[in-house]
């Protein structure tokens, strides 16, 4: 079953500028994890926060989570063409497994 | 280098003829799992597996079967595949059934097409 749901679907920015994305999810979790896949190939686990953090960084890229709203955003500042790829969230429910969205696809123009 | 190996990277098959897409991992994780990704749709757990001769079913494992007789390797069986079944899939593996700190580290994906 799909537990989250990014938005928007598609994102295009300018090189140099701030990329925001959200995921909004179902149940309770454990915790929230960002993904990065490029064109294709296997994605790459970015960042994860626990259900009792409300923010979290790592160089680059900022994530928030709000758990009354069950809803998490992922900004990633002084964006650069690398930054091109799917971005996805995934939570950890306690089933035995991550749930992950559709993505959100990133296109950073130079 | 840690990581997760699928073979093969692309197939084209026919329908009803059975394959075998193999993951193997070199990091001694105990949790592997199955996904299958189409447009849309996000990842789609097919099948897991919690350690070695303990597997189990995830969102859409029909038309699917695993088997995991060693730590490293978790291979996916098509017995009979069919034209739904034309999807990337990938492996992922990691300590933990959801990945902990380090999340889950992902083979770089089979592409089926079944015509």
């Amino acid at each position: 079953s799909q537990q989250g749901e990014e938005d928007p679907q598609a994102l295009s920015i300018q090189e140099g500028e701030n990329a925001t994305m959200n995921c909004s999810y179902k149940t309770s979790i454990n915790n929230l994890q960002w993904y990065r896949q490029n064109s294709g190939r296997g994605l790459v686990h970015l960042i994860l926060i626990r259900s009792n953090e409300r923010e979290k960084h790592s160089g680059r890229l900022r994530v928030t989570l709000d758990t009354s709203k069950k809803s998490s955003s992922l900004l990633i500042t002084a964006s650069r063409a690398a930054d091109t790829a799917s971005y996805f969230c995934a939570t950890d429910a306690g089933d035995y497994k991550l749930s992950f969205g559709a993505g959100t696809t990133v296109t950073v123009r130079a | 280098e840690a990581q997760v190996t699928q073979n093969p990277r692309y197939l084209i098959t026919v329908t009803g003829k059975k394959l075998t897409v193999t993951c193997s991992q070199n990091m001694n994780h105990e949790y592997m799992s199955w996904y299958r990704q189409d447009p849309g749709l996000g990842l789609r757990q097919i099948y897991y597996s919690m350690n070695v001769e303990v597997t189990d079913k995830g969102d859409v494992p029909e038309g699917y079967k695993v088997s995991r007789k060693e730590k490293r390797n978790f291979p996916l069986i098509l017995e009979s595949p069919s034209p739904n079944q034309t999807s990337l899939y990938f492996c992922a593996s990691s300590f933990t059934v959801a990945g902990g700190a380090d999340g889950y580290t992902f083979g770089s994906g089979t592409r089926l097409t079944v015509v």
